[in-house]
């Protein structure tokens, strides 16, 4: 089976602070990708990765950036975090063929205060 | 612009009858299909997936039916059971999108016993 962990489950900061997430999995995928999910918008796609050191925006970076400096990890960075940064945080792998299922952790709730 | 849309955001079901979730696409590039299911608290789960070359493909009480004329998908759960309360995501891509996979809206899936 895929696992795909995020380090925390829940994480609580202050406006202002360097935020770091980090998602490891265990299936040696090529692409990685981190996902923003809040009520009524679905699963946005704010950052992924296809190779080691590659990565590419996706539909909403700002705010955001990312390291991928080991296939197996790939971290999201909060530069300055704000408070609509508040929300969960998901992280996903996939082999490079796009037919394959991305596959999940379980998920960061981030609140930012 | 949607590229993928989920019209219903919450749909009821009897304990035991068919629940029928529904997903509309508008890029004509989208070659592969996917559902999703998620708990609260949790990261999407893989269910089931269509290549656009077929038009239905099934997984015990799972068949999802790809219509590519009309654009439209759909997830067919027979019998509904209470344990599939949970929200469920269409997600599409095109061949070459790295992977990259656009995520309907969600759709809320209660089932009573």
């Amino acid at each position: 089976d895929v696992k795909v962990t995020q380090s925390s489950r829940y994480l609580v900061k202050r406006t202002g602070e360097k935020v770091f997430l980090e998602c490891v999995q265990d299936m040696d995928h090529e692409n990685m990708f981190w996902y923003r999910q809040d009520p009524g918008l679905g699963l946005r796609l704010i950052y992924f990765s296809y190779d080691v050191k590659m990565k590419e925006k996706g539909d909403i970076p700002e705010g955001y950036s990312v390291s991928r400096e080991k296939k197996e990890r790939f971290s999201l960075i909060l530069e300055s975090a704000s408070t609509n940064q508040t929300s969960m945080y998901l992280c996903a792998s996939s082999p490079w063929r796009n037919d394959q299922p991305q596959h999940f952790g379980d998920g960061t709730r981030l609140s930012i205060l | 612009d949607q590229q993928v849309k989920q019209n219903s955001p919450s749909l009821s079901v009897q304990e035991g009858r068919i629940s029928i979730l529904n997903c509309d696409y508008t890029n004509s590039m989208f070659d592969y299909f996917l559902w999703y299911k998620k708990y609260p608290a949790e990261g999407p789960t893989f269910l089931i997936s269509i290549s656009s070359i077929k038009d239905k493909n099934e997984d015990g009480r799972f068949t999802v039916f790809l219509n590519k004329s009309a654009k439209h998908l759909s997830l067919h759960i027979v019998p509904s059971q209470p344990g599939d309360s949970a929200v469920y995501f269409c997600a599409a891509s095109a061949g070459g999108s790295q992977g990259n996979l656009i995520f309907g809206k969600g759709t809320k899936l209660s089932v009573k016993p």
